[in-house]
């Protein structure tokens, strides 16, 4: 079975710093790994995606992800936080079989903080 | 072009009600998927549609939630006797492979927010 852990649902930062959201994950084939934004009244938006190859993987808007299979993790990341990447994230894992049965976890809300 | 779309925005009924939520793909995509979000958590996958047919239903909660996508197009989530814990954001997404993999980017909708009173 797929599950995802994000930690911290709540995750406050300044304007211009570091931005660390956590992802753990488990699964039962090998993962493929994903990273959405969803801002206020909107559809979720895929930032980034872990499929095989590089496990740096870089997305849209700055941010980037790795992949450590040793640590089960996928954590995204961004150098220097923007008011506008203020939302929720959410962090999933898609399923064994020929489609994308997605698992996603319960979300970080990111405030960024002028 | 345009984006996944679902209609209605907002829809507020009373328990017991019939309801249906419509999902309008990106058009060319085959496959088409359903999520259901509560509050404060991720979306959990309902059903995915490969063309016409439901090639996987599993994430059905249960026989009151039904869904149809007779031309391989549009979809239509269909909730009888709607009770006050189906409230939730309602999101379809789409992606556009013959067959869908793993891999795919799927493309989601802003959702219905559906409200039980």
């Amino acid at each position: 079975a797929q599950s995802v852990t994000q930690l911290g649902s709540h995750v406050s930062v300044s304007e211009g710093a570091l931005v660390l959201l956590r992802c753990n994950y488990s699964s039962s084939v090998p993962p493929y790994l994903f990273w959405y934004v969803q801002y206020p009244n909107q559809g979720l938006q895929l930032l980034l995606k872990y499929t095989t190859g590089a496990t740096l993987v870089k997305g849209i808007n700055g941010f980037e992800a790795e992949f450590k299979k040793s640590e089960t993790s996928f954590h995204l990341t961004k150098p220097s936080a923007h008011m506008s990447d203020a939302a929720e994230y959410f962090c999933a894992v898609s399923g064994p079989g020929g489609y994308q049965k997605v698992t996603f976890g319960t979300g970080t809300k990111l405030q960024v903080i002028p | 072009g345009a984006g996944v779309s679902q209609t209605p925005s907002n829809k507020v009924t009373e328990k017991g009600k019939y309801v249906e939520l419509r999902c309008d793909p990106i058009s060319g995509h085959t496959a088409l998927y359903w999520y259901r979000q509560s509050l404060g958590q991720g979306p959990e996958f309902l059903i995915y549609f490969q063309g016409t047919g439901a090639a996987d239903d599993s994430g059905l909660p249960n026989d009151r939630f039904f869904a149809v996508r007779p031309e391989g197009s549009v979809s239509t989530l269909k909730i009888q006797r709607t009770e006050r814990g189906d409230s939730a954001m309602y999101l379809c997404a789409s992606s556009s492979t013959p067959v869908a993999r793993r891999t795919d980017t799927q493309y989601f909708g802003p959702g219905t927010r559906l409200t039980v009173l």
